[in-house]
């Protein structure tokens, strides 16, 4: 079993939807959660970072930790074609030096 | 200011010839990662420097693979007698330091062995 787990999808939606991205893992250590956003032939770029539980807004991004069910979530409101993209979701541990564990990825696709 | 750049962009090379892909990270930032990207496998952890610490190489697949750090800056990851399963993207981030700092990716080296 893999530590992050995440479905590569590719998920289709329309535009102006809401999209609901997720992860699970398997150690209780991570406490740094972030959501990395790339496109294709580009490197991935930080969209969100939380850390330990609760919810971080920016924009029509939120991102949720539920560390009781060891599920994190990535929403976007009013999706765009402009946020089709593949999602990596990832995380650290200060007891693991910091050492980040990524997610597969989720491409996504938004219609015009 | 200048993101991280890597050279070659693409890279074909035949089975069993050596290839070495090159990093420049951000200027300032002590930390270096390499990772290996394949399709539907996400990001896989390769090597990390950090300042003149040894490496961390617990995720170099093989002794085929190595890596090295000069002057704390360029890095350059050497793949020998490559194989078929070794195409992918091989992406470098760079980031301030040990903890829980941002990464920040260059655009990554597509590596094909025919």
């Amino acid at each position: 079993q893999k530590e992050v787990e995440q479905d590569p999808g590719p998920l289709s939606v329309p535009e102006g939807a809401i999209v609901s991205l997720n992860c699970t893992y398997s150690n209780s250590a991570f406490q740094y959660f972030m959501w990395y956003r790339q496109y294709s032939r580009k490197g991935p770029e930080l969209l969100m970072y939380t850390y330990s539980s609760g919810n971080k807004e920016d924009g029509r991004f939120t991102a949720q930790v539920d560390k009781s069910s060891k599920y994190i979530s990535l929403f976007i409101r009013d999706s765009q074609p402009s946020d089709s993209a593949t999602y990596l979701c990832a995380m650290s541990a200060e007891t693991g030096g910091f050492k980040t564990i990524f997610g597969a990825g989720t491409r996504l696709f938004v219609k015009a | 200011g200048a993101g991280v750049s890597q050279s070659p962009s693409n890279k074909v090379t035949e089975k069993g010839k050596d290839v070495e892909l090159r990093c420049d990270p951000i200027s300032g930032h002590t930390a270096l990662y390499w990772y290996r990207q394949s399709l539907g496998q996400g990001l896989e952890f390769l090597i990390y420097f950090q300042g003149n610490s040894a490496p961390d190489k617990s995720g170099l697949p093989s002794d085929r693979f190595s890596a090295e750090r000069t002057g704390g800056s360029v890095s350059t990851l050497t793949i020998q007698r490559t194989q078929q399963e070794d195409s992918a993207v091989y992406l470098c981030a760079s980031s301030l330091g040990t903890g829980p700092y941002e990464q920040y990716f260059g655009p990554g080296t597509r590596l094909t062995v025919t």
